[in-house]
């Protein structure tokens, strides 16, 4: 099955610096890519994904690149805000059938005022 | 927007109880979700369900049991509490690849 790594465990940055939260993932067939954010107390949201015909998306301060080849995907956040502190999961999965995602373990992005 | 919502935000049980989990979503998904979120671990798949009275197990089912009666209900059971399922669990629904999480269920069993 789908293996997913996610690093680095926790990140921590000033206000307005740049963060960068990195996957990869094991299988060859998986073709779509989210990434969600988990706020204290709450559920986790999706906050922006791509697919694998595409090599970069970005909305707003945040963009997602993925290199088909070296099986690799990686949140950008740029301008970081205090209200960016949560914790992200990457997550892979097929684009067909039941859809069952894989996540990464996470990262604890904590952003210092 | 779709709201995926669990019946408690926090619960206490003590070792050896039947506990039951709900998870309602409003927006007609077909696949449902249980995850269990542990420090360190991340998000674990313990059952899924593609459609009514339709389940398969997920990464870590020993312990648990699911029901769906109703395409917006998914329920999650502890068939007998242990202290090692203390823990969030989270329930997701989707349409597509696309999942939409509830806001967790903190359960603690003493």
């Amino acid at each position: 099955g789908e293996n997913v790594e996610q690093h680095p465990s926790t990140l921590s940055v000033q206000e307005g610096d740049s963060a960068v939260i990195k996957c990869t993932y094991s299988d060859s067939a998986s073709n779509y890519f989210p990434w969600y954010k988990q706020e204290l107390g709450k559920g986790p949201q999706l906050i922006i994904d791509i697919r694998s015909n595409v090599g970069e998306k970005k909305d707003q301060r945040i963009a997602v690149t993925l290199n088909k080849t070296a099986k690799h995907f990686s949140l950008h956040i740029t301008e970081t805000q205090p209200e960016d502190s949560a914790v992200y999961f990457c997550a892979a999965s097929i684009d067909e059938g039941s859809y069952i995602p894989t996540f990464g373990r996470g990262t604890s992005l904590i952003v210092h005022p | 927007d779709v709201k995926v919502t669990q019946s408690s935000r926090y619960l206490v049980k003590r070792t050896g109880e039947k506990v039951f989990l709900e998870c309602v979503q409003d927006m007609d998904h077909e696949n449902m979700f249980w995850y269990r979120q542990d420090p360190g671990l991340g998000l674990r798949l313990i059952y899924f369900s593609y459609d009514v009275k339709m389940k398969e197990k997920g990464d870590i089912p020993e312990g648990y049991s699911v029901s769906r009666e109703k395409k917006e209900r998914f329920s999650l059971i502890l068939e007998s509490a242990s202290t090692n399922q203390t823990s969030m669990y989270l329930c997701a629904s989707s349409h597509g690849p696309k999942a939409f999480f509830g806001q967790g269920t903190r359960l603690t069993v003493v």
